[in-house]
């Protein structure tokens, strides 16, 4: 299996701060890799899929980029609504996996 | 509107079954993959299996932690699916979630996400 490690597992920023997170796949995934917001109680959401795809009605603060290993999330001006735990997926093989979630606090 | 609305959830003693269902609406559901993500209390989202749709001959595959156990199935003319949990343990509590991916994502990527319903296993 393909395992996704993501780091850092927490990170606590100001509104306004440009807030990086990235996941490392343990094989070569080239750019099969998606990341998903999920908020406390409700269902994940697609926010950007191949790497760098922005999904339609997200705001352009959300980006991505990367491909084989390496992956970069990228959150320009963190807002109080970006409050919410990000995992990354790959889907170059089965199973699908998971990143273990990167939680975004405000300071 | 598209959605997808699980049920069957609840409260179930360990070695016991139980089957959730996952109903969808607002699209051709039969032309769709239907996968089953799980997340345990507290903890990150797991992959629990998918079925292809019968275009792509209907067949499943499944994390290994649920292989033997589970069953995923699908009713096209109901455009519900389901996920049979048989033998189930205490380790498969679980907010269960069904999702697709529409035609403007690449199939494994999710954009379509039901509530969630949840799994208790306990004696």
């Amino acid at each position: 299996d393909i395992q996704m490690t993501q780091s850092p597992s927490s990170l606590s920023a100001s509104v306004g701060d440009r807030v990086t997170i990235t996941c490392q796949a343990s094989q070569d995934i080239s750019n099969y890799l998606n990341w998903y917001q999920q908020k406390p109680g409700k269902a994940p959401k697609l926010l950007i899929y191949d790497a760098s795809n922005l999904e339609t009605g997200v705001p352009s603060r959300f980006s991505g980029s990367g491909s084989g290993t390496d992956f970069t999330f990228t959150i320009s001006s963190l807002q109080p609504e970006d409050i919410a735990t990000y995992y990354c997926q790959q889907y170059n093989n089965l199973p699908r996996t998971f990143g273990q979630g990167t939680k975004v606090e405000i300071k | 509107e598209v959605q997808l609305v699980e049920s069957g959830g609840g409260l179930v003693q360990p070695g016991r079954s139980l089957r959730l269902s996952c109903t969808a609406s607002g699209f051709t559901f039969g032309d769709y993959a239907m996968s089953w993500v799980r997340q345990a209390p507290g903890k990150g989202l797991e992959w629990v299996g998918f079925i292809r749709s019968k275009t792509y001959g209907g067949t499943t595959e499944y994390a290994a932690s649920v292989k033997g156990r589970f069953t995923i199935s699908r009713d096209d003319s109901k455009s519900i699916a389901y996920l049979q949990m048989n033998s189930l343990k205490t380790e498969d509590t679980a907010v269960y979630y069904c999702t697709s991916s529409s035609r403007r994502v690449p199939r494994g990527a999710f954009d379509i996400w039901g509530q969630g319903t949840m799994v208790t296993v306990s004696s």
